[in-house]
């Protein structure tokens, strides 16, 4: 069974630096993808980035980069040059390309973004 | 991107009743999953809906409490039933993005539910 590990419940970060959210999985499925979201207070939904896991670059999507290290199962956020609305939860999910081909969501993280 | 329109946004419960939350998809849509999210939690889903046939349910969730409606491929209902107030969660719908490099999964703005 698709397992998502976010280990650190709470990030602060000062406006302008960057930070790193980390994410590790284990799947036995050789096909899978691995996204990140958003969700601000508001409690919407909000895709940032995705990547494949035959990919051979690191997904990048404006600001948002993903570091993706297959052989250590891990798919860190990054965040460059933060903002204070960048304020919000971070969930990690992946998808195994089987099946119903659902998402199952780490416990994510609350990113503070402070001036 | 699918659009997606679910309704309530929010509601306020006695325990005992039940509530239907629906959602609208602008285009067809092979799969339906619906999402619960307790306060202060992660995402976990509940089930994933085919057009045709019945839900498929997650372990913990079963189709009495959570009966799921799948008439068409833009359509879809979750009911939960007979309420407690350990029902009070956000419950979301979400379907898989379609459209060239677009491999996200759209979400609808979530119903959030208090049971009293």
């Amino acid at each position: 069974a698709q397992k998502i590990t976010q280990t650190q419940p709470g990030m602060f970060v000062q406006e302008k630096e960057a930070v790193t959210l980390d994410c590790t999985y284990d799947t036995s499925d050789p096909s899978y993808g691995l996204f990140w979201y958003k969700q601000p207070s508001s409690g919407e939904m909000i895709f940032l980035i995705y990547q494949g896991s035959y990919d051979q670059q690191n997904a990048t999507e404006g600001r948002y980069s993903l570091n993706f290290q297959k052989a250590r199962k891990s798919a860190n956020l990054v965040i460059s040059a933060s903002q204070l609305g960048d304020s919000a939860m971070y969930f990690c999910a992946m998808r195994e390309n089987t099946g119903f081909q659902k998402l199952v969501f780490g416990t994510g993280t609350r990113l503070l973004v402070s001036p | 991107s699918a659009v997606i329109s679910q309704k309530p946004s929010r509601d306020i419960c006695q325990r005992g009743t039940s509530l239907t939350i629906q959602c609208q998809v602008d285009s067809q849509v092979t799969m339906m999953f619906w999402y619960r999210q307790q306060p202060g939690q992660s995402l976990t889903l509940i089930a994933t809906a085919n057009q045709g046939s019945e839900a498929t349910y997650e372990s913990g969730f079963v189709i009495d409490k959570f009966p799921i409606s799948r008439p068409n491929l833009t359509f879809s209902t979750l009911t939960v039933s007979n309420m407690s107030p350990e029902d009070s969660s956000i419950y979301l719908c979400s379907v898989e993005s379609t459209g060239t490099g677009d491999y996200g999964y759209t979400f609808g703005s979530g119903t959030r539910l208090t049971v009293v």
